[in-house]
C-alpha cells in the first residue's frame, strides 16, 4: 500500500548548521508531496508542497526536490534556527484529487536547535 | 488561508461516556477530515466526508462514528468513551488536492 517513511524520530542540531530532514514514499498513483510544521501546542501547518519532478520549491527558507526516481521528498535549510525547533511531518497525496485528497503522513521527525 | 475552529479545545471525561468535538471550516471547502495525533503514530485519519451528509472511512475508525451536517460542520462522536481514545484531536478542511488546512486541534483525556 501507499506509504512515507521518515527515517529519523529526532534530530539534534546546533543554531547556524545546516539540516537534512529524509522523507521517502511508496504511490501506486501520480505523488503529490508535502512537508508540514508543527510547533508545540499549535497545529500542522503547510510548509512546502510538490508534484513536480526534479524541481526545487523553498518557503521560508526550506527547500527540497521531489525526485520520482528515487521517491524522495527530503527537506533542508541552510541554517537552522532557534525558532525552527519543531515536528516535521511528510505527506503524500494523490496529484489527481483521488481518495478524497487524503494525506498519508509519515510519523514526524522532531527537530531540535541548540544555542 | 482556510479557516477551521474546533471545539472544544480541552475536554476531560470518565470512561464510557459520551463525547462530541466539533469542527467548523468557514472557506467553503468539500472536504473535511477527523485525525488523531499520538506520540510515535503521528497523524492518523479517523474519518473524513466529501460534504454534507457524506461520511468515509478512513483508517483508524473503530469507537468513532462522524457525522458532516452542513458544508461547514463536522462532528466527531465518541459514544463509550475509552482511555486508549485519550488524545489530540485535528480537524482539516480541503478543496482539491494542494493540502489540507489544520484547526487548533481539541485535548481529550479519558479517565
Amino acid at each position: 500500500g501507499d506509504s512515507v517513511t521518515q527515517t529519523e524520530g529526532l534530530v539534534t542540531l546546533t543554531k547556524g548548521l545546516p539540516v537534512m530532514l529524509n522523507c521517502t514514499y511508496q504511490t501506486t498513483y501520480s505523488p503529490f508531496l508535502f512537508w508540514y510544521v508543527q510547533h508545540l501546542n499549535e497545529a500542522p501547518k503547510l510548509l512546502l508542497k510538490s508534484s513536480t519532478d526534479n524541481k526545487r520549491t523553498e518557503h521560508q527558507g526550506f527547500y527540497a526536490t521531489l525526485h520520482k526516481s528515487s521517491s524522495s521528498f527530503h527537506l533542508q535549510k541552510s541554517s537552522v534556527q532557534l525558532s525552527d525547533s519543531a515536528l516535521y511531518f511528510c505527506a503524500l497525496s494523490d496529484l489527481y484529487g483521488g481518495s478524497g485528497n487524503k494525506l498519508i503522513f509519515g510519523t514526524g521527525t522532531l527537530l531540535s536547535v541548540k544555542p | 488561508e482556510a479557516a477551521v475552529t474546533q471545539s472544544p479545545r480541552n475536554k476531560v471525561t470518565v470512561t464510557g461516556g459520551n463525547v462530541t468535538l466539533s469542527c467548523r471550516q468557514t472557506n467553503s471547502h468539500n472536504y473535511m477530515y477527523w485525525y488523531r495525533q499520538d506520540t510515535g503514530h503521528g497523524l492518523r485519519l479517523i474519518h473524513y466526508s466529501y460534504g454534507a451528509g457524506n461520511l468515509q472511512i478512513g483508517d483508524v475508525p473503530d469507537g468513532y462514528k462522524a457525522t458532516r451536517t452542513t458544508q461547514e460542520d463536522f462532528f466527531l462522536l465518541l459514544e463509550l468513551a475509552s482511555p486508549s481514545q485519550t488524545s489530540l484531536y485535528f480537524c482539516a478542511s480541503s478543496d482539491r488536492p494542494g493540502g489540507q488546512y489544520f484547526g487548533p486541534g481539541t485535548r481529550l483525556t479519558v479517565l
